[in-house]
């Protein structure tokens, strides 16, 4: 079964400082990833996902995430951080077809 | 842009009630997904349909049972309802690609109090 792992349930992060959300899948095939961002009683808004076209995948709101095969990673960072970043971020899963699999999430402070 | 559109926003509700939540998807979109997101929770996928035909099925409870209309709207109908059954619902839906992942768009929740 495919699984995202997110280390850091929480990441607090200066305003202006670079952003780093960690996400790690476990799959025995290449999987689809995804970034959804969650903002306070909002549903889930796609920021970025991995076709295997490029490993640099670049999102909305300046986010961007690549895909490390040998390290089974997708990391997503943003340069530098703004106060409208702060949210709930998830990392998911899937295959082309099925529901996605999320992570438990990381929630992002930033500090003015 | 039109978005997905659930209904409704937020319902209360006694134990052993029913509860019926309904989505609308994106049009043209073909494919209609369920999540339930407890308090401070991950979303857990609950089921699916292409087509109007069940294509996936995830941690769903047997009281809950779900369909996808001949317009493709979807309705989730929980029975029975249980104290752990509040939660926000979220319904996704996507458009088939072939050779890709199918991006999944968001509603925007119904929250469901059980009281």
């Amino acid at each position: 079964a495919q699984s995202v792992t997110q280390l850091g349930s929480h990441v607090s992060v200066s305003e202006g400082a670079l952003v780093l959300l960690r996400c790690n899948y476990s799959s025995s095939v290449p999987p689809y990833l995804f970034w959804y961002v969650q903002y306070p009683n909002q549903g889930l808004q796609l920021l970025l996902k991995y076709t295997s076209a490029a490993t640099l995948v670049k999102g909305i709101n300046g986010f961007e995430a690549e895909f490390k095969k040998s390290e089974t990673s997708f990391h997503l960072t943003k340069p530098s951080a703004h106060m409208s970043d702060a949210a709930e971020y998830f990392c998911a899963v899937s295959d082309r077809a099925d529901g996605l699999t999320f992570g438990k999430g990381t929630h992002l402070i930033i500090q003015p | 842009a039109a978005g997905v559109i659930q209904s409704p926003r937020h319902l209360i509700k006694e134990k052993r009630e029913t509860a019926t939540l309904k989505c609308y998807p994106i049009p043209r979109h073909d494919t209609v997904y369920w999540y339930q997101q407890g308090p401070g929770q991950d979303p857990q996928f609950l089921i699916s349909f292409y087509e109007k035909m069940q294509s996936d099925k995830g941690s769903i409870p047997d009281r809950f049972s779900a369909q996808q209309f001949s317009d493709y709207h979807s309705e989730l109908n929980m029975s029975s309802l249980e104290l752990g059954d509040s939660a926000l619902y979220f319904c996704a839906s996507s458009w088939s690609v072939t050779g890709g992942p199918d991006t999944q768009y968001f509603g925007p929740g119904t929250r469901l109090t059980v009281l």
